[in-house]
């Protein structure tokens, strides 16, 4: 089966930099997702690790470690905007492809 | 490119009664899927498609059947509904080839209730 686990709830204040991280327990591990969420909308890709180490994309990066099952998002010079739901979710490969498995999100609250 | 489109963006249904929610998406991309998305929690896959003709189960996906019979469609079709069944509903779709870094692109939803 396929569990993850991350926080369910962080609060940082604008400009500081924010860790939420992401442990998994999956069977056919091929890489980590992390999508955003804003209230009332779709998700979007936020960052893929399919390696151990770091992505970086502009104030987001991601860390992944296999050997660990863990992986975490790194926000910076955060800003309101960024104010929404981030999940991680495990690739996983199929006896026919492969599919995503998401976690239950963490919520984070940029304040003033 | 419109991306991934969904109808309706609301609907109020009766128990018991059935509905088809579309998807279409206009990028080419050989994997679709449905999730559902419960108030405060993840993303839960229903069904997804690697390819026209190919459909396979995900994690919840009693009470639900799909179909893809083109590149660009995926309706899922509720028969029964029940309670239980309310929920958000989302539509993705990727382009996926082995080894290479994927994106699974969202529609906007559909927002279901059942009473």
């Amino acid at each position: 089966g396929q569990s993850l686990e991350q926080p369910s709830e962080v609060t940082a204040v604008e400009g500081a930099i924010v860790q939420i991280n992401c442990t998994y327990q999956t069977s056919g591990f091929y890489g980590l997702s992390w999508y955003q969420q804003h209230d009332g909308g779709a998700p979007t890709f936020l960052s893929y690790n399919a390696l151990d180490g770091l992505e970086e994309t502009g104030r987001f990066s991601s860390f992944l470690s296999r050997s660990d099952s863990y992986g975490y998002l790194l926000l910076q010079e955060l800003q309101m905007k960024d104010s929404a739901s981030y999940f991680c979710a495990t690739r996983v490969l199929t006896g026919g492809g492969n599919k995503l498995t998401f976690g239950t999100g963490t919520q984070l609250k940029v304040e003033l | 490119n419109a991306g991934v489109t969904q109808t309706p963006k609301f609907r109020i249904l009766k128990i018991g009664q059935s509905m088809t929610l579309q998807c279409t998406q206009d990028m080419n991309h050989n994997y679709m899927y449905w999730y559902r998305q419960d108030p405060g929690m993840g993303l839960k896959l229903i069904y997804y498609s690697v390819g026209a003709g190919i459909t396979d189960k995900g994690e919840v996906p009693n009470g639900y059947n799909v179909s893809r019979s083109t590149t660009e469609d995926f309706p899922l079709r509720l028969e029964l509904a029940a309670p239980s069944q309310t929920s958000v509903y989302f539509c993705a779709s990727s382009y996926s080839q082995p080894g290479q870094r994927e994106t699974q692109y969202f529609g906007p939803g559909t927002r279901l209730l059942v009473l």
